[in-house]
């Protein structure tokens, strides 16, 4: 595609239940990124993706959260049993390899609230 | 620890006047540096990079930024703000991940405020 797209742009969900993020990076890049932005923070990198495995899960807050991706493609950001202090903005990017002289491009994000 | 600072929450300039926003970085070695805007409702949009080299570096929409190693600084500067650089601006450091990517450490953001 044109650009990186994540789905839905809000979710609003009750404490405790599961949610999922879903993020279509850009068609041919092979690494992908999961941040989460807290109001007034920075953006918290979660995982990073190359291919389909994940060689840096270090940013993971707890066991609850965990990350997918099919097909060198699509990825989906899991929650489980949700709790009011995630809700954030979860940004997506997508580079061509990931390399460091690389740029990411994010999506807009999916703004999640947990009631 | 890794880390990127920037000391300003908000920024408020009037359109027309000159702009610098500040970034520290606390890295081992040099670091790859970013800066980052992000327009309401969008996602992050890379502005420049700097990895090596000349110490300025110049970015899309008239920015640029210099790298001052004595300082430990990457400042983001533009010689005459519109009201469209009104956003929210990062700046970014990179470590090493496993995978060989470069995962940035992005700092907590500096709110432009542009009045007419």
């Amino acid at each position: 595609g044109a650009g990186v797209s994540q789905s839905p742009s809000n979710k609003v969900t009750e404490k405790g239940k599961d949610v999922e993020l879903r993020c279509d990076p850009i068609s041919g890049h092979t690494a992908l990124y999961w941040y989460r932005q807290s109001l007034g923070q920075g953006l918290e990198f979660l995982i990073y993706f190359q291919g389909n495995s994940a060689p840096d899960k270090s940013g993971l807050p707890s066991d609850r959260f965990s990350a997918e991706r099919t097909g060198g493609s699509v990825s989906t950001l899991t929650i489980q049993r949700t709790q009011q202090e995630d809700s954030a903005v979860y940004l997506c990017a997508s580079s061509r390899q990931g390399g460091d002289l690389e740029t990411q491009y994010f999506g807009p994000g999916t703004r999640l609230l947990v009631l | 620890a890794q880390s990127v600072t920037q000391p300003d929450i908000h920024i408020t300039v009037s359109e027309g006047a000159s702009l610098e926003l500040r970034c520290n970085y606390s890295y081992g070695a040099t670091p790859y540096l970013f800066w980052y805007v992000q327009s309401p409702g969008q996602g992050l949009q890379l502005l420049l990079k700097y990895f090596s080299g000349d110490t300025l570096v110049q970015g899309i929409k008239g920015f640029e930024a210099e790298f001052k190693r004595s300082q430990s600084s990457f400042n983001l500067r533009k010689p005459s703000v519109h009201w469209s650089d009104a956003a929210e601006y990062f700046c970014a450091g990179t470590k090493h991940a496993s995978g060989g990517s470069y995962i940035p450490t992005f700092g907590r953001g500096t709110s432009l405020i542009v009045h007419p």
